[in-house]
């Protein structure tokens, strides 16, 4: 089973600065089956990035994800308020999903 | 829209079986476009995968939960349930049916609001 280890677990920033996520993983992840969610108190996660780079319908383009093998980042060029929340990221091989603990970005 | 809707009991007895059931409006769940599948998160903890399902009937399973869990796909309801048995205390969770999109890299475009079943006697 592939392992998803996020850093930092908590990510402190003010409005307007840039975030950078990372997600590594405990063996080679096929680029195309990594994913990023946003999830905020009380909701179900939103999909960000599929295919470690791509964005999902709706998805501002201040996020944008990139990396390949085992290591991959998160980046939000610009915090907006609303995008204080936890972020997962997730992947999918041979046959099985797993996700990585979430990094929690909260304001400053 | 597609819509997701979880149903089924908030409390469940400690070695019973929790059933749920996923009830998907606004589309098809028969189209070989997308898997359908269940996450579950405990309170104030991460994400974790439970178990996929294809419209064909094919499952997949989490290898650490695989000895406890049914997933199952009943294509002329639009529906799809999962069953979890001898729960514990650790199962309790809010428990998500999702969408998983084959284009999207199995990523999951869309979830249920979340069920919460809390395993207590």
């Amino acid at each position: 089973e592939i392992v998803l280890t996020q850093s930092p677990g908590t990510l402190s920033l003010s409005p307007g600065e840039r975030a950078t996520l990372s997600c590594r993983a405990s063996q080679s992840v096929t680029s195309s089956y990594l994913a990023w969610y946003q999830q905020k108190p009380g909701q179900a996660p939103r999909l960000l990035i599929f295919g470690a780079s791509s964005r999902a319908a709706g998805i501002p383009d201040r996020f944008s994800g990139s990396g390949s093998g085992t290591d991959f980042t998160l980046t939000i060029s610009r915090l907006e308020p609303e995008d204080f929340a936890v972020y997962y990221c997730q992947q999918y091989g041979s046959s099985s999903w797993t996700f990585g603990q979430g990094t929690k970005v909260e304001i400053k | 829209q597609l819509q997701l809707q979880e149903s089924g009991p908030g409390l469940v007895k400690p070695s019973e079986t929790l059933s749920l059931t996923c009830t998907v409006s606004g589309g098809s769940i028969s189209r070989s476009s997308y898997y359908w599948g269940w996450i579950r998160q405990p309170p104030g903890k991460g994400l974790e995968w439970i178990a996929t399902v294809y419209y064909s009937g094919t499952t997949y399973y989490n290898p650490s939960l695989k000895s406890r869990v049914t997933i199952s796909i009943d294509t002329s309801k639009n529906q799809f349930s999962l069953k979890l048995s001898s729960v514990t205390a650790a199962d309790s969770a809010v428990y998500y049916c999702a969408r998983i999109g084959v284009s999207l890299g199995r990523g999951i475009d869309y979830w249920g609001q979340g069920t919460l079943v809390t395993v207590s006697s």
